[in-house]
């Protein structure tokens, strides 16, 4: 089973901030990482696959990069939105999909 | 609009069963694979299982194998999941999860429903 690490657990920004949150794989995934943002009481939204490529209707503030086991997710300029917890994914190989255990982005 | 409603959570005893439900509209439910991805109060997403466009490949979890079974009605564009021998450590927000790539192997999801709460207690 490939396992997904976070850091930090959380992570205290102002509005307006740049944000930076790490996601280390086990072993080698590829680019095979998608992330998440989760907001309180809702279902995850996927921000990005293939570890770079925004998904349909994600602001261009959000950027992710990385490959083979250390992946980033940049949100370039917080929004009140984007305070929420933030899991990645890896899908290289299943089963088991795994997850990280989520960073939160608090102010 | 692509729409997932799921259904069926509820509270139940340890070592009883449930069936989780989820209606699918929106999109060609026939042609992606479908998964449920849970998560506890407060705590993280975990991956239970998954199952391809014609039901051809299906995958658990090691927490779940030999207990839950998922399964896929094309005709109903409904997703299942049969829960027995259901343990405290179940109690979580079950999700139904759209797959892409559509017709791929390496699944992410770009469409969650709104989840059910399943709550196993005594």
């Amino acid at each position: 089973e490939i396992v997904m690490t976070q850091s930090p657990a959380t992570l205290s920004v102002s509005p307006g901030e740049r944000a930076t949150l790490s996601c280390r794989a086990s072993q080698s995934i590829s680019n095979n990482l998608a992330w998440y943002r989760q907001k309180p009481g809702q279902a995850p939204r996927l921000l990005i696959y293939g570890a770079s490529t925004r998904a349909i209707g994600i602001p261009a503030r959000f950027s992710g990069s990385g490959s083979g086991t250390e992946f980033t997710l940049t949100i370039s300029s917080l929004q009140s939105e984007d305070f929420a917890v933030y899991y990645c994914q890896q899908y290289n190989d299943w089963p088991p999909l795994t997850f990280g255990g989520g960073t939160k982005v608090e102010i | 609009e692509v729409q997932l409603v799921e259904s069926g959570g509820g509270l139940v005893q340890p070592g009883r069963s449930l069936r989780l439900s989820c209606a699918a509209s929106g999109f060609l439910f026939d042609d992606y694979a479908m998964h449920w991805v849970r998560q506890a109060p407060g705590k993280g997403l975990e991956w239970v299982s998954g199952i391809t466009w014609n039901s051809g490949i299906i995958g658990y979890a090691n927490s779940v194998k030999g207990r839950f079974t998922i399964s896929k009605d094309n005709a109903k564009k409904s997703l299942y999941l049969h829960m027995n021998s259901l343990r405290a450590e179940d109690t979580a927000f079950y999700y139904c999860a759209k797959a892409l790539p559509r017709g791929g192997s390496k699944y992410y999801f770009d469409h969650w429903g709104q989840g059910t709460l399943v709550t196993v207690a005594s």
